[in-house]
């Protein structure tokens, strides 16, 4: 089956600087990659997804790029801010059956 | 849009009680909803996907009499946690999606279980 491997399992960056956070998938034929934001004592909010037909996705201060053939993905926030502290996770899925399999997390920690 | 409330948001009972949570897609029907759980600082791990009308496809060393899920309607999904004990503490937590493929899920504020 899938499995996601997700890096760094912590981060700290000052705040204005970019954070980027990495993960590979192993089965090739996923499909849907979206990532997670977890803060504390609530449950994931979606942030922003791509899909294997685009190479780079953006949303204002957050970006997502996808290497089909290495089987890699990425999120990259621009601009850090106090709010974006939080847990982030990645996420694979496709192969019609809607499950997503996620990386193990990577708490971003901004420091003002 | 896309909002996903599950209730209750803290429960602590005894051992030997039954628990049910519920999930509510508000505002988008759900033909899928999943049901996770989460260990401290550990990452998510699906316990079951439901169909609305069918019955739930558990993941392999889930206990589906243990924990019974029930999809009756598109915007209603429950967890019922039965005869729960101490191991069974944890952080639950349900998404719901619009159902075709790669659709987003979208995710509830979890529940928080602690059984004494």
């Amino acid at each position: 089956g899938e499995n996601v491997e997700q890096h760094p399992s912590t981060l700290s960056v000052q705040e204005g600087d970019s954070a980027v956070i990495k993960c590979t998938y192993s089965d090739s034929a996923s499909n849907y990659f979206p990532w997670y934001k977890q803060e504390l004592g609530k449950g994931p909010q979606l942030i922003i997804d791509i899909r294997s037909n685009v190479g780079e996705k953006k949303d204002q201060r957050i970006a997502v790029t996808l290497n089909k053939t290495a089987k890699h993905f990425s999120l990259h926030i621009t601009e850090t801010q106090p709010e974006d502290s939080a847990v982030y996770f990645c996420a694979a899925g496709g192969r019609g059956a809607q499950k997503l399999v996620f990386g193990q997390g990577t708490r971003l920690t901004i420091n003002p | 849009g896309a909002v996903v409330s599950q209730h209750p948001s803290r429960v602590i009972c005894k051992s030997g009680t039954s628990v049910k949570i519920e999930c509510r897609s508000l505002d988008f029907q759900a033909t899928t909803m999943f049901w996770y759980r989460q260990f401290p600082k550990q990452s998510l791990m699906l316990m079951a996907t439901s169909n609305e009308g069918s019955k739930a496809t558990y993941e392999q060393g889930v206990e589906k009499d243990k924990f019974l899920i029930n999809h009756a309607s598109l915007t209603l999904s429950t967890l019922t946690v039965t005869s729960a004990h101490p191991e069974d503490s944890s952080f639950y937590i349900c998404s719901a999606s619009e159902g075709s493929v790669n659709q987003p899920q979208h995710f509830g504020d979890g529940t928080r279980l602690s059984i004494l």
